[in-house]
């Protein structure tokens, strides 16, 4: 079946430090590939997609790039700010596959520090 | 964008009686619903699958009879939780799925979730 790693949290980072958070799937077909962020308190917002190989989802300064070869979509900023703490989801979704849900890594927790 | 609505946003009730939640989709119709349940520092855990008309799929190990789900329109799925115990306590979300027209076409877009807690 799909599923999804994400490396686990938290993660802790000074104000303007460069982030990654690692993003791998398994997947029976071709997914589109999704980062979710939840801020404290509130519900998921959609960051970014990627639905092809090769393909940039960016948003916010945020970007990650799908990586067929490597099964991956790593996301990446280049300079966090404290309101970026919040709790980050790695998703798959194959959008060939009917009315299929999202498949949810376990969620990396980031706080910003100035 | 799309817009999903959860009500209540809170809810704290007693053991043994029940709660109903709803997940509207407020701006584009859905056959199919999603809901999921996170418990805290968790990710999300799809509870089951809501269709419109029809009886709702559940997960493995989600107790049909304990978590009721009714779709009865394009817009609005409810999830009562019956006989809610301590253990129930949980952040419930929604998911509508956008299957027709513009460029969110397909897209599950989320409520902002439901915090139950059972005393």
């Amino acid at each position: 079946g799909n599923s999804v790693t994400q490396m686990e949290g938290p993660v802790t980072l000074s104000e303007e430090a460069f982030l990654t958070i690692n993003c791998t799937y398994t997947a029976t077909g071709y997914p589109s590939l999704f980062w979710y962020v939840q801020y404290p308190g509130e519900g998921l917002q959609l960051l970014l997609k990627a639905t092809k190989a090769d393909d940039k989802g960016s948003n916010k300064g945020f970007e990650a790039t799908y990586r067929k070869e490597t099964t991956s979509f790593h996301l990446e900023k280049g300079s966090v700010q404290v309101s970026d703490s919040a709790v980050y989801f790695c998703a798959l979704r194959d959008l060939n596959s009917g009315n299929t849900p999202l498949v949810f890594g376990k969620g990396t927790r980031l706080s910003v520090i100035a | 964008g799309a817009v999903v609505s959860q009500h209540p946003s809170r809810v704290i009730c007693k053991s043994g009686t029940s709660v109903k939640i709803e997940c509207r989709s407020l701006d584009f119709q859905a056959t199919t619903m999603f809901w999921y349940r996170q418990f805290p520092k968790q990710s999300l855990m799809l509870m089951a699958t809501s269709n419109e008309g029809s009886k709702a799929t559940y997960e493995q190990g989600v107790e049909k009879d304990k978590f009721l789900i009714n779709h009865a329109s394009l817009t609005l799925s409810t999830l009562t939780v019956t006989s809610a115990h301590p253990e129930d306590s949980s952040f419930y979300i929604c998911s509508a799925l956008r299957e027709r027209g513009g460029p969110s076409y397909n897209e599950q877009f989320f409520g902002p979730g439901t915090r139950l807690t059972v005393l």
